[in-house]
């Protein structure tokens, strides 16, 4: 079992948008502004999304948004597009060390 | 640009040790944390550890006991010990360059490891 919850799937349609949840504790995403965010596409490394719950990195477009409130972190995907369906994970500083999410698979339809 | 190239065996027997290591080219081997993740269907991505250049490291509390992370810097190269593997340890493995503990951003392609008898 992950230490964040995540849904285990999500669907939309092409233009859509689409947010992902990811729930944590006070000790992990409720106490740091190190939420991330990676995408997976079967059979390939995870790659970085969204970092310090906010912030995208050079080349991610900005149809990614991220935000947080309280102990939930959540990924918003404007005007989705086919090649957004993947598997998505989130990941927390825990202090010492990195938590996951177990990782949603949004499927656009 | 950044990227990280990972080997090792890819088949094992219950019992014996797990070794992979990580090369870094293209980029600073200081400053940041090289960490070790895996990845199974039924726990998804799990932190094993990480450590810094100077080898300070630091271990997922449920697998420290049979985890070892090392470093040598002379060849930017980290390298994964975990011994005593069981089925359990059945996973896709991944070397990433972690950025303090905030985020990974450059990742190695994984390496699936599988144990049997």
């Amino acid at each position: 079992q992950s230490a964040l919850t995540q849904p285990r799937s999500l669907s939309g349609t092409p233009g859509q948008s689409v947010t992902i949840s990811c729930t944590g504790t006070r000790s992990d995403v409720g106490d740091y502004n190190y939420v991330s965010w990676y995408l997976q596409h079967p059979g390939e490394a995870p790659k970085l999304m969204i970092y310090d719950v906010t912030k995208r990195p050079s080349g991610v477009p900005d149809r990614f948004s991220g935000s947080k409130s309280g102990n939930t972190a959540s990924l918003t995907i404007s005007g989705l597009q086919g090649e957004d369906e993947a598997d998505y994970y989130c990941s927390s500083s825990a202090g010492s060390y990195p938590v996951f999410g177990g990782g949603t698979k949004l499927t656009v339809l | 640009q950044v990227q990280l190239q990972q080997w090792g065996a890819g088949l094992l027997k219950p019992s014996e040790t797990l070794s992979l290591t990580c090369a870094v080219y293209g980029g600073s081997f200081s400053g940041y944390l090289w960490n070790w993740i895996r990845q199974t269907p039924g726990r998804g991505l799990e932190w094993i550890g990480d450590i810094y250049h100077t080898g300070n490291n630091n271990y997922n509390p449920s697998l420290k006991s049979r985890v070892t992370i090392s470093v040598d810097s002379s060849k930017n190269q980290f390298s994964l010990n975990l011994r005593s593997v069981t089925a359990a340890d059945t996973a896709v493995y991944f070397c990433a360059r972690g950025y303090v503990r905030r985020y990974m951003d450059v990742w190695g392609e994984g390496t699936t490891v599988t144990v049997s008898s």
